[in-house]
């Protein structure tokens, strides 16, 4: 089977940075995606990452190690409106690479 | 914008009734996903299309559910004498499998509530 972790909720100040950690467990692990989904909303891409290493999108970066089954997503110069939730989900080789999806992770921003 | 649109948005319905959402993607999707969506919780698969063919439907949550995508264009995903239980988000979302990263587009979701 497949056990993916995230904290179930986080906070932080607006102007701060904060990382989101995502701990998985499985086979065959092929790419991990971060997703943003706020309130009400539908998920929307942010990141894939496949190699190890950190991959850096403007505010957002977000970090994979495969032998440690572990990733992280980096928001810095925190805004009001990066309030959300994100969902870290893998994919598996070998098939279909149906994602798998996290519970998610509630990030707070206060100002 | 992702393209990716759905329809309702919205659906309340009686129990024992049946519901039926849309989801057109954008051309380039050749792939289609289905997910369900609780509070609290992550997306859950339902089922998904390549082109018209449906190549997973094992975890369709009864046999009360079912999906097609005739023309493998625009899907349709039916839930038949419809329980409270089925109270949830539905998304839908396109993917480009000919790309590199896999990625699924999200459509904005039915919301559904069954009273």
């Amino acid at each position: 089977g497949q056990n993916i972790d995230q904290p179930t909720e986080m906070t932080a100040t607006e102007g701060a940075i904060v990382q989101i950690n995502c701990t998985y467990q499985t086979s065959g692990f092929n790419g991990l995606f971060w997703y943003q989904q706020h309130a009400g909303e539908a998920p929307t891409f942010l990141s894939y990452n496949v190699l190890d290493g950190l991959e850096e999108k403007g505010r957002f970066s977000s970090f994979l190690s495969r032998s440690k089954g572990y990733s992280y997503l980096l928001l810095k110069e925190l805004q009001m409106k990066d309030s959300a939730s994100y969902l870290c989900a893998l994919t598996r080789s070998g098939g279909s690479y149906i994602p798998t999806f996290g519970r998610g992770t509630s990030l707070i921003v206060h100002p | 914008d992702t393209g990716v649109s759905q329809d309702p948005r919205h659906k309340i319905t009686k129990r024992g009734q049946n519901v039926t959402f849309r989801c057109d993607p954008i051309s380039e999707h050749n792939r289609l996903y289905w997910y369900r969506q609780t509070l609290g919780q992550g997306p859950e698969f339902l089922t998904y299309f390549q082109n018209e063919a449906q190549l997973e439907k094992s975890r369709l949550l009864s046999d009360r559910f079912s999906a097609e995508r005739p023309k493998g264009s625009f899907s349709t995903l039916e839930i038949q004498r419809t329980e409270q239980g089925d109270s949830a988000m539905y998304l839908c979302a396109g993917e480009n499998s000919r790309g590199f990263t896999d990625t699924q587009y999200f459509g904005p979701g039915t919301r559904l509530t069954v009273l």
